[in-house]
């Protein structure tokens, strides 16, 4: 069965950072591309960025509103993939996915971490 | 950046009818690159559509996607209890990699 099991999420202050973690098991994770995609309450999905397969060079991408301020990496070795999330804003708070992607798709989400940025 | 934008924003159906949710794209969409998923309150979403008509696994055959180019559509055939939900169309493209539609809510009339 496929897992995706997503920590880190808590409360944090503007400027502040997070890192969150999201730890999968049912499937070949070294192979597979993973995403974070962002929830605010009572709004639509947000693509946040992913990380490619080693394969391919653990190439990652960002969305414009959080390039140069998240980074996404992996750790292939405890399949587990990782969002580090500094100089927060408050437009951050959100319910953060983790999910795998197939192609084009994401064919499996975790269940979601809230990350909540305020003073 | 490609922009979905999905009609209705609320669809106001009953159970047994067939429902139709729209998305547009502002630039043209590879078929290859189009999904629709399903988010239920509380939850996280699920795929339901991959490469604009193809039912990702365990999804009924109540579920069908069509279309092309800009113009992508979801189809309910037969409305059941579980089915009221919000909907997202999804495209995969080069920059930003991933945007969604701003979601069609289906509530029960």
């Amino acid at each position: 069965e496929v897992q995706l099991v997503e920590s880190g999420g808590g409360l944090v202050q503007p400027g502040g950072s997070l890192k969150l973690s999201c730890a999968a098991s049912g499937f070949t994770f070294s192979g597979s591309a993973m995403h974070w995609v962002r929830q605010a309450s009572g709004k639509g999905l947000e693509w946040v960025g992913r990380i490619r397969s080693k394969a391919n060079s653990y190439a990652t991408a960002y969305a414009a509103s959080v390039k140069g301020r998240f980074t996404i990496s992996r750790d292939d070795s405890k399949n587990t993939a990782y969002l580090q999330m500094n100089s927060l804003k408050t437009e951050d708070t959100a319910v953060y996915y983790c999910t795998r992607h197939v192609a084009a798709q994401a064919d499996y989400w975790g269940q979601g971490t809230l990350v909540t940025v305020s003073s | 950046e490609i922009v979905l934008t999905q009609s209705p924003g609320t669809l106001s159906l009953s159970p047994g009818e067939r429902a139709t949710l729209s998305c547009r794209a502002s630039q043209s969409v590879s078929s290859s690159y189009l999904a629709w998923y399903q988010q239920k309150p509380g939850q996280a979403p699920r795929l339901l559509i991959y490469g604009a008509s193809s039912r990702a696994t365990g999804i009924p055959d109540r579920f069908s996607g069509s279309g092309s180019g800009t113009d992508f559509t979801l189809t309910i055939s037969r409305l059941e209890p579980e089915d009221f939900a919000v909907y997202y169309c999804q495209q995969y493209g080069s920059s930003p990699r991933i945007t969604f539609g701003q979601g069609t809510r289906l509530e029960i009339k």
